[in-house]
């Protein structure tokens, strides 16, 4: 079953500008990962954040999480041309199982 | 170079044939898993294993079996049974100790000619 819901489905941009996903799930979890994909490729992760956590930074990527409202958000700022690929929500949760659930993705396009 | 590895990259298969897919791990990961990508559909998990010589159903197993005999390998065999085989395969690993990490092998593209 799908957990995660991401928006917008796909999303393109100019190179410097901001990115802003979001994403949305269902039940009570863990923790939320973001991982990114380039075409035909594995999946990278990208950054964990737990839900005792609200925000994230990691170097160009910053994440917030609400669980009031069961969402998160990931943001790219000043996009570059290499950022161009799919990314993944991916919840884990409460229960003992270490298993993620993924959602369809969000195809991020950054023209040069 | 730490990692996880799968093979073949590409892998055509006639219809009514079982293949297995390779994935091996020297990242001394107890956990490993098994996904299936279809366009459009993100990951669906096929199974799991969180120790040797033990493994689980994920939410899309008909068709499917894996065996889990030593740490580094967990095999996938598409059987016959399988009506849609072809996707894009990943495996992927994780440490007991980590919060939830996986880390991707790069995929195993199966086409059932």
């Amino acid at each position: 079953s799908q957990q995660g819901e991401e928006d917008p489905q796909a999303l393109s941009i100019q190179e410097g500008e901001n990115a802003t996903m979001n994403c949305s799930y269902k039940t009570s979890i863990n923790n939320l990962q973001w991982y990114r994909q380039n075409s035909g490729r594995g999946l990278v992760h990208l950054i964990l954040i737990r839900s005792n956590e609200r925000e994230k930074h990691s170097g160009r990527l910053r994440v917030t999480l609400d669980t009031s409202k069961k969402s998160s958000s990931l943001l790219i700022t000043a996009s570059r041309a290499a950022d161009t690929a799919s990314y993944f929500c991916a919840t884990r949760d409460t229960g003992a199982n270490s298993k993620l659930t993924f959602g369809k993705g969000i195809t991020l396009s950054v023209r040069p | 170079d730490g990692g996880i590895t799968q093979s073949p990259k590409y892998l055509f298969r006639k219809e009514g044939q079982n293949v297995t897919l390779s994935c091996e791990q020297n990242l001394n990961h107890d956990a490993m898993y098994w996904y299936r990508q279809d366009p459009g559909q993100g990951l669906r998990l096929i199974y799991y294993s969180q120790i040797v010589n033990d493994f689980q159903k994920g939410d899309i197993a008909e068709g499917y079996s894996v065996s889990r005999e030593k740490k580094e390998s967990f095999p996938l065999t598409v059987t016959s049974a399988q009506k849609n085989p072809t996707a894009f395969y990943l495996c992927a690993s994780r440490s007991s100790g980590s919060s939830g990490e996986q880390f991707f092998g790069p995929g195993t593209r199966l086409t059932v000619l």
